[in-house]
């Protein structure tokens, strides 16, 4: 199986920061790496898909980078409703797999 | 407006069974792929089943192969999945989500629990 690792798996911030959150696959996945965001109860959002492209209704200040091994998530600003849990998943694999998540906290 | 909407999770014994079900509208399930991802309380996101759209290509995670089976009823436009042989961990939030594009999941249901515990 690719595993996925994120890091850092917390991190606090302040409205305004930016944010980066960095995501490593175990072997080469192309550009097959999807970001999503979730809130405590709720369902994961689609934020990121093909490793840079933005999902429609998904606010600019998210964006993607990365191909190959290696990809980041970046909020440009933080704002208040982006405290969240943030998770990367491969679909390059039949078997897909996420990241451990990555924890948005209030600094 | 789509909607994924779980049903059938519950409190069931270790080596219980139970299925459950995520009715769709909006799409028609079997012109997608579509995956079952559970959370366990506290703990991140875990793939457990895909189905392809013509249901030809089923996959599923080590960690219920076996004992899961994920298939689907387009006269229902829904999907299922069987769970048996339940394990303490297997206690999670289920979640269907319908897969497009580069495999990405767009839509995705407001879950399931399913608790094992004796």
């Amino acid at each position: 199986d690719i595993q996925m690792t994120q890091s850092p798996s917390s991190l606090s911030a302040s409205v305004g920061d930016r944010v980066t959150i960095t995501c490593r696959a175990s072997q080469s996945i192309s550009s097959y790496l999807h970001w999503y965001q979730q809130k405590p109860g709720k369902a994961p959002k689609l934020l990121i898909y093909a490793a840079s492209s933005l999902q429609s209704g998904v606010p600019s200040r998210f964006s993607g980078s990365g191909s190959g091994t290696d990809f980041t998530l970046t909020i440009s600003s933080l704002q208040p409703e982006d405290f969240a849990t943030y998770y990367c998943q491969q679909s390059y694999s039949t078997l897909r797999t996420f990241g451990q998540g990555t924890k948005v906290e209030v600094k | 407006e789509v909607q994924l909407v779980e049903s059938g999770g519950g409190l069931v014994q270790p080596g219980g069974s139970l299925r459950l079900s995520c009715a769709a509208s909006g799409i028609p399930v079997n012109d997608y792929s579509m995956n079952w991802v559970r959370q366990a309380p506290g703990k991140g996101l875990e793939w457990v089943a895909s189905i392809s759209s013509g249901g030809t290509f089923i996959y599923y995670a080590d960690s219920v192969k076996g004992r899961f089976t994920i298939s689907r009823d387009d006269a229902r436009n829904s999907l299922f999945l069987q769970m048996n042989s339940l394990r303490a961990e297997d206690t999670a939030v289920y979640y269907c989500a319908r897969e497009i594009g580069v495999s990405r999941s767009d839509y995705w249901g407001q879950g399931t629990l399913v608790t094992v515990s004796a």
